[in-house]
Parts: C-alpha cells; sequence; structure tokens
C-alpha cells in the first residue's frame, strides 16, 4: 500500500527549461511534505518542504506547490541546470508524527 | 558535523549468512531510522528509535530482520539468514524531535547516511 506515489520513474529536460516533478498521496492525515534529492552513492538530502497551511513555498529555483483537495504536490525548477541530474524524493509526515513516507523517487535528467 | 555515519558502505554475503549493519547518528539527536531503498518501493520505513527506545517496528519484513539501539550514539540492523531479496541499499537517518514531532522549519528534518550496499548471492 504506497501512500506517496511517484509515477513517472524517469524525467528528461533540456538545461535552461523548468523541470516538474509530481507527487501524489492517498492519506488525508498528512500535513506536512518534503522533497529530499539524492545524488548516487550518498543519501538523500533535503530540498525543500511545505506545510498544509500553505500552497506554496519558494526557495531560490526551487518550488513546492500543495494541492491539498487533488491529494498532490510538484516541485517546480527553473531554470533547470546540470547539476539538478539526481534521484528526487517526494515525502510526507502525518500530522504530529515523527516518521516520514516516501515515495518511489524520479530519475531526472538535465541534458546540456 | 560528520553526519550520519554507516558501516560497511558495500557488503556482499552469501543467502543464509548473517548481516549486520552498523549507523553512528548526529550527536544530540534523539531519533534514528532505518530505511530501504528499492526500485519498487522507493524508501521504505524499517524501524525508528526514540530516545534509544524502539516506536514502530511496523516495517520490518520479517522475523529475520532485528535492530537495536544500545545507546545514543548507536544501532544495529541485523538479518539473519540473509537471502537474496534482501539485497538492497540500507539508509540510517537521525533527527532531533520534540514532544513527538520533528523539529523542523526550514532545517532538514531527516539527515541521511550514505547507506550500505547490501548484496546478498
Amino acid at each position: 500500500d504506497q501512500q506517496v506515489k511517484q509515477n513517472s520513474p524517469s524525467l528528461s529536460v533540456q538545461e535552461g527549461r523548468i523541470s516538474i516533478l509530481n507527487c501524489d498521496y492517498t492519506n488525508s492525515m498528512f500535513d506536512y511534505f518534503l522533497w529530499y534529492k539524492k545524488y548516487p552513492a550518498e543519501g538523500p538530502t533535503f530540498l525543500i518542504s511545505i506545510s498544509s497551511i500553505k500552497d506554496k513555498n519558494e526557495d531560490g529555483r526551487f518550488t513546492v506547490f500543495l494541492n491539498k483537495s487533488a491529494k498532490h504536490l510538484s516541485l517546480h525548477i527553473v531554470p533547470s541546470q546540470p547539476g539538478d541530474s539526481a534521484v528526487y524524493f517526494c515525502a510526507a509526515s502525518p500530522q504530529g508524527a515523527q516518521k516520514l513516507v516516501f515515495g518511489q523517487g524520479t530519475r531526472l535528467t538535465i541534458n546540456p | 558535523d560528520a553526519g550520519v555515519i554507516q558501516s560497511p558502505r558495500h557488503e556482499v554475503t552469501e543467502m543464509g549468512q548473517e548481516v549486520t549493519l552498523r549507523c553512528k547518528p548526529i550527536s544530540g539527536h534523539n531519533s534514528l531510522f532505518w530505511y530501504r531503498q528499492t526500485m519498487m518501493r522507493g524508501l521504505e520505513l524499517l524501524i525508528y528509535f526514540n530516545n534509544n527506545v524502539p516506536i514502530d517496528d511496523s516495517g520490518m519484513p520479517e522475523d529475520r530482520f532485528s535492530a537495536k539501539m544500545p545507546n545514543a550514539s548507536f544501532s544495529t540492523l541485523k538479518i539473519q539468514p540473509s537471502e537474496p531479496r534482501d539485497s538492497a541499499v540500507y539508509f540510517c537517518a537521525s533527527s532531533l524531535t520534540s514532544a513527538g514531532v520533528i523539529i523542523s522549519s526550514y532545517n532538514s528534518p531527516l539527515h541521511f547516511g550514505n547507506g550500505t550496499r547490501l548484496t546478498v548471492t
């Protein structure tokens, strides 16, 4: 039972264009959402987060959008750079809980 | 800050053997998590500890898996006996929690180690 789903295993984007990574969740108790980035042979590192009281959070080139009614969030990267090539994991946490539930990940490749 | 330290980085073993993965969390963090990464399921939470006490082990796949945290600076994940389907990358992560909630805002709520790649032949 996958509570957090990333339906696109991979995505390829031209350098300078916008990358959009999508994530869906099923548990309505989730109220905190995060994106992690992972390079090969390294652990995931935190990228950006959003609370359920917001619908958008921006940090430089990265913006996360949350649509609670659709139980959907997305990560926008603009402009995309070669160093953005990595696996991106979406994660969610229920209110008051310690643990994060992760999706399967999306491999983003930025082409020069 | 050295970050979360895992050992070994790679482990190759034969089916039926015992495997022990080790983790040293970030000093001062009071919660520790073991995750497993597979292609099909992404990052799955196996077990987590708060103040050295196991809180939720519902993700541990079978009785062959066990985890301990004898003190605040060390944890082990043991698989006995190991099977080929256990092959995956195992991550340890730590965080600082208060009143059962991960302290987070714009800080990283979970800090991951670099993982142990386990291959069971």
